[in-house]
């Protein structure tokens, strides 16, 4: 059973716009959410993250937006670059456990 | 060191051999993590390290896997018997372990195939 899921593998989109990248969540008991980058042959490296306190964290380019109602949460980036091209992971996890809990990705292409 | 320090970074194995990743955490950080990823999957927890705590092990696919912690430091992921199933990137992550928000770091992985 998924979890944690991001129904769209690629995404490509042209620089200088936006990029939005979505990720749904089926436990009710997840209450810390973050998203991922990695690059080819790399581990995965933070990026953003948001609690269940909120509705919205901003940093820099990047905005992450929670919607607890329909457990879904979506990555903004604004404005695209070259350079973001990578797979990006969202990933929950619940009060008292530690470990997060995946979505399969979704690989982010950004055209020149 | 500077990041998660993972050894070796490909490992080429024939079936029913058995093999042992290693990785090296960010110095002060308390919980260590291993997570494995399939081609064209997620990332998928196998178990976590907390201290002096009992180790966390739900994630483990079956008992041909095993990993040990000695202290605060290196970790090691055994795999006996390998399968071809098990071909996969071992990823290991490391985090202060103060709270469940604290961030967890990866290291670049292991590349494990098995033929």
């Amino acid at each position: 059973d998924q979890q944690v899921k991001q129904n769209s593998p690629s995404l490509s989109v042209q620089e200088g716009r936006i990029s939005i990248l979505n990720c749904d969540y089926t436990n009710s008991m997840f209450d810390y959410f973050l998203w991922y980058k990695k690059y080819p042959a790399e581990g995965p490296t933070f990026l953003i993250s948001i609690s269940s306190i909120k509705d919205k964290n901003e940093d820099g380019r990047f905005t992450v937006f929670l919607n607890k109602s329909a457990k879904h949460l979506s990555l903004h980036i604004v404005p695209s670059q070259p350079g973001d091209s990578a797979v990006y992971f969202c990933a929950a996890s619940a009060t008292g456990t530690y470990k997060y809990i995946f979505g399969t990705g979704t690989r982010l292409k950004v055209l020149a | 060191g500077a990041g998660v320090s993972q050894s070796p970074s490909n490992k080429v194995t024939e079936k029913g051999k058995d093999v042992e990743l290693r990785c090296d955490p960010i110095s002060g950080h308390t919980a260590l993590y291993w997570y494995r990823q399939r081609l064209g999957q997620g990332l998928e927890f196998l178990i976590y390290f907390q201290g002096n705590s009992a180790p966390d092990k739900s994630g483990l696919p079956s008992d041909r896997f095993s990993a040990e912690r000695t202290g605060e430091s290196v970790s090691t992921l055994t795999i006996q018997r390998t399968q071809q199933e098990d071909s996969a990137v071992y990823l290991c992550a490391s985090s202060l372990g103060t709270s469940f928000q604290d961030i967890q770091y990866f290291g670049a992985g292991t590349r494990l195939s098995v033929l």
